[in-house]
């Protein structure tokens, strides 16, 4: 069956501007997670979401960075006035039922200039 | 807190030689412990994942990993490398060993060059 998906692939944006990521997750799952890769920090958490419950948001670094998840499905995550550091890899999962296995999209490469 | 750390950044190995990629845990408790690999420009895909059912836990391409309680030791091994191999791998633990919001911890991961 289908993956989890993620778009753009590529987004190359200027410092200062606002950029939002989509991820769409596997059909059914309840549990969807945001992850960033850098560099510098390697793989971390940002942010989770459970059904209906209020989403777990303790990895978001600053508050220009937020998400929300429509519909308990398709989730967009927000990042407001890019900074250089914002350049990363961002990574979005699904889990069935938010127990362990979870499964990733290919990601969305950004470059802040 | 659990925590993995992995102890080599960088490993090469001749193609048909086997492969040892190490991981150490940190817990409280038995956690669940995953290895992921990610190839260039591909997202992460789950290799295996022990959950306490088996210590020796198979997972797809032919690798394995042991847990080990008494070396606190989840290490990742394949008899015999190919060159599709080469790629990224990350040891990873959830935290709070499974329970709400399965935070994956990662490691600093371990790249493998597998020559020919």
């Amino acid at each position: 069956g289908a993956g989890v998906s993620q778009s753009p692939s590529n987004k190359v944006t200027e410092k200062g501007k606002d950029v939002e990521l989509r991820c769409d997750p596997i059909s059914g799952h309840t549990a969807l997670y945001w992850y960033r890769q850098s560099l510098g920090q390697g793989l971390e958490f940002l942010i989770y979401f459970q059904g209906n419950s209020a989403p777990d948001k303790s990895g978001l670094p600053s508050d220009r960075f937020s998400a929300e998840r429509t519909g308990g499905s398709v989730s967009t995550l927000t990042i407001q006035r890019t900074q250089q550091e914002d350049s990363a890899v961002y990574l979005c999962a699904s889990s069935p039922d938010g127990t362990d296995t979870q499964y990733f999209g290919p990601g969305t490469r950004l470059t802040v200039l | 807190a659990q925590s993995v750390t992995q102890l080599d950044s960088h490993v090469s190995v001749s193609e048909g030689t086997p492969v040892l990629l190490r991981c150490n845990y940190s817990s409280s408790y038995s956690p669940s412990l995953f290895w992921y690999v990610q190839h260039p420009n591909k997202g992460l895909q789950l290799l295996l994942k022990y959950t306490s059912a088996a210590t020796l836990v198979k997972g797809i391409n032919g690798f394995e990993a042991e847990f080990k309680k008494s070396e606190t030791s989840f290490h990742l091994t394949k008899p015999s490398a190919h060159m599709s191999d080469a790629a990224e791998y990350f040891c990873v633990v959830p935290r709070f060993g499974g329970g709400a919001t399965n935070k994956l911890i990662f490691g600093t991961g371990t790249l493998l060059a597998v020559q020919p």
